[in-house]
């Protein structure tokens, strides 16, 4: 089956770290991944797109590859604050199929 | 705009009742959408539709019916509610001409069935 897998439930940082998260797709090959921050008790919102033939994209601290090699992508948050705790997902921009999400914690 | 707006914001259903989440976009998207988000879980497709008139079965859609008779709204309906059915339903919309296009959410709805 197509999954679409977000491999750590949690991530704990220092603030002032480089947060990784990653994201793996499987049987399937995404024309596009995109990115979302979800808060508790909210929606999830958009904040990056990446297309296939696009190895990276960049928004402020915000950094995504997609490697079609590894069949993966990376989300890296740059000079972590303790306001970037939330939970990310990655979806399938084809079929907007999400992952189980990384609830990220930045410790001040 | 008033975006992605979702009414009731809670619920609490009774084994075998039937209710109607509502759903209503502002903004002129062709696609929409319903999920399903279990606590600690992340978000199931249950339905989606790409332009009025037309609806299809995404992960989760047994228990669920849904319409989409004007581009604005999408209604998802639950019938025979069962405690399998708590959760959280999030619609969403976007506009896109292939595959490209962020997601825009409404704010959910919490329906626990009892």
């Amino acid at each position: 089956s197509q999954k679409i897998e977000q491999n750590s439930e949690a991530l704990n940082i220092q603030e002032g770290k480089t947060a990784t998260l990653t994201c793996n797709y499987t049987n399937y090959s995404p024309a596009y991944l995109q990115w979302y921050r979800q808060d508790p008790g909210r929606g999830p919102v958009f904040l990056l797109l990446i297309r296939e033939n696009e190895k990276e994209k960049r928004k402020e601290r915000l950094k995504v590859t997609f490697d079609t090699t590894l069949k993966q992508s990376l989300f890296h948050i740059t000079a972590s604050q303790p306001a970037d705790s939330a939970t990310y997902l990655c979806a399938r921009g084809d079929d907007m199929r999400f992952g189980a999400g990384t609830r990220l914690t930045v410790k001040p | 705009n008033a975006g992605v707006t979702q009414t009731p914001k809670f619920r609490i259903l009774k084994i075998g009742q039937s209710m109607t989440l509502q759903c209503a976009q502002d903004m002129n998207h062709n696609y929409m959408y319903w999920y399903r988000q279990d606590p600690g879980m992340g978000l199931k497709l249950i339905y989606y539709s790409v332009g009025a008139g037309i609806t299809d079965k995404g992960e989760v859609p047994n228990g669920y019916n849904v319409s989409r008779s004007t581009t604005e709204d999408f209604p998802l309906r639950l019938e025979l509610a069962a405690p399998s059915q708590t959760s959280v339903y999030f619609c969403a919309s976007r506009y896109t001409t292939g595959f490209d296009g962020e997601q825009y959410f409404g704010p959910g709805t919490r329906l626990t069935v009892t």
